[in-house]
């Protein structure tokens, strides 16, 4: 498996609350990638990273930003969460840009009441 | 319409038999075709990436691709119920990142 690792795995938050969660490779790939899961909607990208402090902005990005200080995290922040964000978060990463392969983290399950 | 579309399923075949998984795509510059396998719980993991024309083969795995008809499919051989898991259509269209299917879901059964 690619080392790759997501925290927290599970989290239930409530309406307007800050959440953030947090993805940490150990592959020093350059490229990483928050997506979101739902039912019906596949995969879909939300922010992603080309290098540190390298961010740009996914399909659906409304109501989330990112950050990335280090090579190995990259940090997906809701500032106030609405329930349409509930959802299961992916992060990946890939060794060169999105033409190559990308490997998976665990996820993370957010509820947002 | 869907930039990558594939057939909801579930799409149920007898153990032993051939499973044909079927994805579309509209953006006639994509290079780079994604099959991904997903348990239900669980993350995506690549199963083939298949970027000419034609068949690329993998033990009971085939992908293939035909830019003209913007069709990519993949064919598992001896299907077991092992196989059964949503399989994700994986598109790169050399924009950002790669644009995924809303996934088939297949059921082997024994």
């Amino acid at each position: 498996d690619a080392g790759i690792t997501q925290s927290p795995r599970h989290k239930v938050t409530e309406t307007g609350t800050p959440v953030t969660l947090r993805c940490h490779q150990t592959e020093n790939h350059r490229y990483m990638y928050w997506y979101r899961q739902d039912p019906g909607h596949g995969l879909r990208l939300i922010h992603y990273s080309y290098g540190v402090k390298d961010t740009d902005k996914g399909e659906v990005s409304d109501g989330y930003s990112v950050s990335r200080s280090k090579t190995e995290d990259f940090l997906l922040t809701l500032e106030s969460a609405t329930s349409s964000q509930t959802s299961v978060y992916f992060c990946a990463i890939s060794e060169s840009k999105g033409s190559e392969t990308q490997y998976f983290g665990p996820g993370t399950r957010l509820l947002v009441l | 319409q869907k930039e990558v579309e594939q057939n909801s399923g579930p799409l149920s075949v007898p153990e032993g038999a051939i499973a044909s998984l079927n994805c579309t795509y509209s953006d006639r510059g994509s290079q780079s075709f994604f099959w991904y396998r997903q348990y239900s719980g669980k993350s995506p993991e690549l199963i083939m990436s298949i970027y000419s024309n034609g068949d690329k083969e993998d033990g009971r795995f085939t992908a293939q691709l035909n830019k003209a008809s913007q069709y990519v499919s993949l064919l598992i051989r001896d299907s077991q119920p092992s196989d059964s898991a949503t399989y994700l259509c994986a598109v790169n269209t050399g924009r950002r990142a790669l644009t995924f299917g809303s996934g088939t879901r297949l059921q082997v059964q024994p």
